[in-house]
């Protein structure tokens, strides 16, 4: 079954502004990690949030999980024009050799 | 390191025909994973592998068949094309699932193939 719903699907900000976007899950989780996907490249890792981490930093990314919610965001800070990407997030369930990814949020900046 | 590369990166097939796609990956990673991506359904994973010689089925593995020969690389075959197989492949390698280190867990892609089947 499909893992990890992104909401919402798109997202138009003025740069410089701040950009939130959340993923919900349906079972237990190892990790949950984030990806990014520029048009017509492929995805890339941005940061891993382990299911007993409740917040994590990485420049100007930071990621939440709420595990009782079975809940996820990703807030990118002070936005650049270049943050102009597909984000995915996607769950490793324990037990399971893979990573189940959502549908993706599109956001656009514009400068 | 080049990383993750596939071949082709564009191809178009006519319905029936066969192919094969080429992931390859020089970071001596244990695990690789074909995905599709198709508008509107994120990726799905198609096959994956958790070592040389070893395959197993994904949640879209039928009209597919994966090989493992050799630790670097992964092929994906398409034996007779159809119209729904339409998509854009990406092939993704990660060093393990060894639950002690946080970077096994991350997945490093390749640029993607895209086929269109007429």
């Amino acid at each position: 079954s499909q893992q990890g719903e992104e909401d919402p699907q798109a997202l138009s900000i003025q740069e410089g502004e701040n950009a939130t976007m959340n993923c919900s899950y349906k079972t237990s989780i190892n990790n949950l990690q984030w990806y990014r996907q520029n048009s017509g490249r492929g995805l890339v890792h941005l940061i891993l949030i382990r299911s007993n981490e409740r917040e994590k930093h990485s420049g100007r990314l930071r990621v939440t999980l709420d595990t009782s919610k079975k809940s996820s965001s990703l807030l990118i800070t002070a936005s650049r024009a270049a943050d102009t990407a597909s984000y995915f997030c996607a769950t490793y369930q324990y037990g399971n050799n893979r990573l189940a990814f959502g549908k993706g949020n599109q956001v656009v900046v514009i400068p | 390191n080049a990383g993750v590369t596939q071949t082709p990166k564009f191809r178009v097939l006519k319905t029936g025909q066969s192919m094969t796609l080429l992931c390859a990956q020089d970071m001596n990673h244990e695990y690789m994973y074909w995905y599709r991506q198709d508008p509107g359904m994120g990726l799905r994973l198609i096959h994956y592998s958790v070592g040389e010689g070893t395959t197993a089925k994904g949640e879209v593995p039928d009209g597919y068949n994966v090989s493992r020969l050799k630790k670097q690389n992964f092929l994906l075959g398409l034996e007779s094309a159809a119209p729904s197989q339409t998509s854009v492949y990406f092939c993704a390698s990660s060093y393990s699932w060894d639950y002690r280190a946080t970077a096994a867990y991350e997945q490093y892609f390749g640029p993607g193939t895209r086929l269109t089947v007429t």
